[in-house]
């Protein structure tokens, strides 16, 4: 059972350059996230999909935008990327609504560096 | 807005030690959980527990434990008689009804190391 499975694990960007990580998940879960995580700064919400067909912003969504493909799968994209996006970013996903709010099944992230 | 606050950034201890990371949270919320994450020098993210604001039971799991009080608005996390593969960094977080609960907020973290 591979659970969330993110691509790349690493990249390295020009400033400007553009990219997209790819997020899927096996568990049939209705929720996906994007987060960051830099130091001292814990995880970042960038992005969400409550369910299938919605997206929404989340504490730090400036510079990117996602797409949620199916239920499966949710991608992020970084249009022009900037050295302050430099970071690591999981993916996550949850069963959704109360029931299974927060418990969250992360991937095991993409290192990326934009010079 | 919610927060999270952890303000303990690293502890160190010696194995078989006690151990206890805190966490301090703010929220509006009526409804909210409460959670725990661990991410060890690997680098994935493992849920620990979650906790519901209806239930102020204390918890227990083996060597792990979790002291919710709502009156100091904390839910901090215990471990007893620590090992070398405790060593990791923990995140207290909190989601609430506001957001649909999809909106987790994550603390800093708390890096944990256990000297043999």
């Amino acid at each position: 059972n591979a659970g969330v499975t993110q691509t790349p694990k690493f990249q390295v960007l020009k400033t400007g350059q553009s990219m997209t990580l790819q997020c899927a998940q096996d568990m049939n879960h209705n929720s996906m996230y994007w987060y960051r995580q830099d130091p001292g700064m814990g995880l970042r919400l960038i992005y969400y999909s409550a369910s299938e067909g919605t997206t929404d912003k989340g504490e730090v969504p400036n510079g990117y935008n996602v797409s949620r493909l199916n239920k499966r799968e949710f991608s992020l994209r970084l249009e022009s990327a900037a050295p302050s996006q430099t970071s690591v970013y999981f993916c996550a996903s949850s069963e959704g609504g109360p029931g299974g709010a927060g418990k969250l099944f992360f991937g095991s992230g993409t290192q990326l560096s934009v010079l | 807005a919610q927060k999270v606050t952890q303000a303990q950034t690293e502890i160190s201890v010696v194995e078989k030690e006690d151990v206890t990371l805190d966490c301090v949270y703010e929220t509006r919320d009526t409804t909210y959980y409460l959670f725990w994450y661990k991410q060890p020098p690997s680098g994935e993210l493992v849920f620990l527990i979650r906790r519901n604001s209806f239930d102020e039971q204390n918890e227990i799991s083996g060597r792990y434990s979790w002291n919710f009080q709502k009156s100091t608005s904390s839910f901090n996390f215990t471990i007893t008689a620590s090992q070398v593969v405790d060593s990791a960094v923990y995140f207290c977080a909190l989601s609430g009804n506001s957001g649909g609960y999809q909106k987790v907020t994550f603390g800093i973290g708390t890096k944990l190391q256990v000297i043999p």
